[in-house]
């Protein structure tokens, strides 16, 4: 599986969009792109997924690029509850049984 | 629907005691998920199933044993409890991952196991 690259920690003020960066230059064609998020002490969270169009949904947008090397996670209108850590993973569908690879994912700390 | 439902939700063993750890889900996935998670660190996967009878190995599987009688509960045994295995335990599960599929997983809040 691709590996992906996030920063280890980001602010947002709330009510601000919140934009998420992931490098998956090694990304292949069948692999699509994840994100998760997990709030302290809590399991993880699926947030969105997509393979090549940008996606919506009634949590967050994703826009990934047209040679697919990377990608931003948009959570719209930042509020103190999307304070976690955001993992962006990439996924092989067909051979590997659906395992996540989780990384270190990115801190989100939304300030008032 | 619960979702997918872990129990204890905190345990503190001591060295060498064994214990399981139970998980069930009633989304009737047949997917079914172990990882770890180290204190600052992302997850590991432990052990997976892909249905009833159907168990494989993950990243880290020594010391944890694993058992898929059921469609709804995959329990994750430890023999000889260490130190190193302290950890919050996560279980997940999902639909069939299909090619191309697109399957998320859902997640459990944990077991927070202390090994002293």
């Amino acid at each position: 599986d691709a590996k992906t690259t996030q920063p280890t920690s980001m602010d947002c003020a709330e009510g601000r969009a919140a934009n998420l960066p992931c490098n998956h230059s090694t990304i292949s064609g069948n692999e699509y792109v994840y994100w998760y998020r997990q709030i302290h002490s809590q399991g993880p969270q699926y947030i969105i997924h997509g393979l090549k169009n940008n996606e919506t949904n009634e949590m967050a947008s994703l826009i990934i690029t047209e040679d697919r090397k990377s990608s931003t996670l948009i959570l719209p209108h930042a509020t103190l509850r999307d304070t976690a850590v955001y993992y962006c993973i990439v996924r092989v569908a067909a051979d590997s049984w659906g395992k996540l690879q989780f990384g270190a994912g990115t801190q989100v700390v939304v300030t008032p | 629907n619960a979702g997918v439902t872990q129990t204890p939700k905190f345990r503190i063993l001591k060295i060498g005691q064994s214990m399981t750890l139970q998980c069930t889900q009633d989304m009737n996935h047949n997917y079914m998920y172990w990882y770890r998670q180290d204190p600052g660190m992302g997850l590991k996967l432990i052990y997976y199933s892909v249905g009833a009878g159907i168990t494989d190995k993950g990243e880290v599987p020594n010391g944890y044993n694993v058992s898929r009688s059921t469609t709804e509960d995959f329990p994750l045994r430890l023999e000889l409890a260490a130190p190193s295995q302290t950890s919050v335990y996560f279980c997940a599960s999902s639909y069939s991952w299909v090619a191309g599929g697109n399957q998320p997983q859902h997640f459990g809040d944990g077991t927070r196991l202390s090994i002293l």
